[in-house]
């Protein structure tokens, strides 16, 4: 069974403008973590922003926030003032403390246009 | 800092060969990852050691096998590369949840 989906291959944004990327994960483990990386086209793999299961308010780091909706499953990202440099691919991954391991979705590849 | 060091960056085999892909982390963490990703998808998990002397298989473990031979040092084998294997390799480290990753190994298997 997928255990983290993201329904979007690809999305452009208008530079400055705000962009949401979707996330939903099947868990039955009461303590998990959610994270996203972004990939740009070199590569590396660079750590954005974590949600942990039992926090209480939405992760936000700098630009970036996570919308984490527990009931519904759903930990989308959201970016605000998109810029250039923020076009690449963009990873959902969960953690799942019973399996103390972590699991990616299939990617969304964003293109900011200016 | 140098993090999480994989080598080589590039390699090319033939179908057969065999090769090892080394990994080593200089932050002390107790936990290593082996993934691959293909083009277009995201990473999935071959291999990963919670702990020094622990391995267990991730999602597509079949065609690898793991040694982790220190805490520092996690290498991957192939033991009779194929062409399915053509992808790229990534390592990674943790002390908890967060991981910390190499730049990757771009494998070609003719």
């Amino acid at each position: 069974a997928q255990k983290i989906t993201q329904t979007q291959p690809g999305m452009f944004v208008q530079e400055k403008e705000a962009v949401t990327l979707d996330c939903t994960y099947d868990t039955s483990d009461p303590s998990y973590g959610l994270f996203w990386y972004k990939q740009p086209s070199s590569g590396e793999m660079i750590f954005l922003i974590y949600q942990g299961s039992y926090d209480q308010q939405n992760a936000t780091e700098g630009r970036y926030s996570l919308n984490f909706q527990k009931a519904r499953k759903s930990a989308n990202l959201v970016i605000s003032a998109s810029q250039l440099g923020d076009s690449a691919m963009y990873f959902c991954a969960m953690w799942e403390d019973s399996s103390y391991k972590l699991i990616f979705g299939s990617g969304t590849r964003l293109l900011v246009r200016p | 800092n140098a993090g999480v060091t994989q080598t080589p960056k590039f390699q090319v085999l033939k179908t057969g060969q065999s090769m090892t892909l080394q990994c080593a982390q200089d932050m002390n963490h107790n936990s290593m990852y082996w993934y691959r990703q293909d083009p277009g998808m995201g990473l999935r998990l071959i291999y990963y050691s919670a702990s020094e002397g622990t391995t267990d298989k991730g999602e597509v473990p079949n065609g690898y096998n793991v040694s982790r031979l220190n805490k520092r040092e996690f290498s991957l084998r192939l033991e009779s590369a194929a062409p399915s294997q053509t992808s790229v390799y990534f390592c990674a480290s943790s002390r908890n949840e967060k991981l910390f990753f190499g730049s990757g190994t771009q494998l070609s298997v003719l």
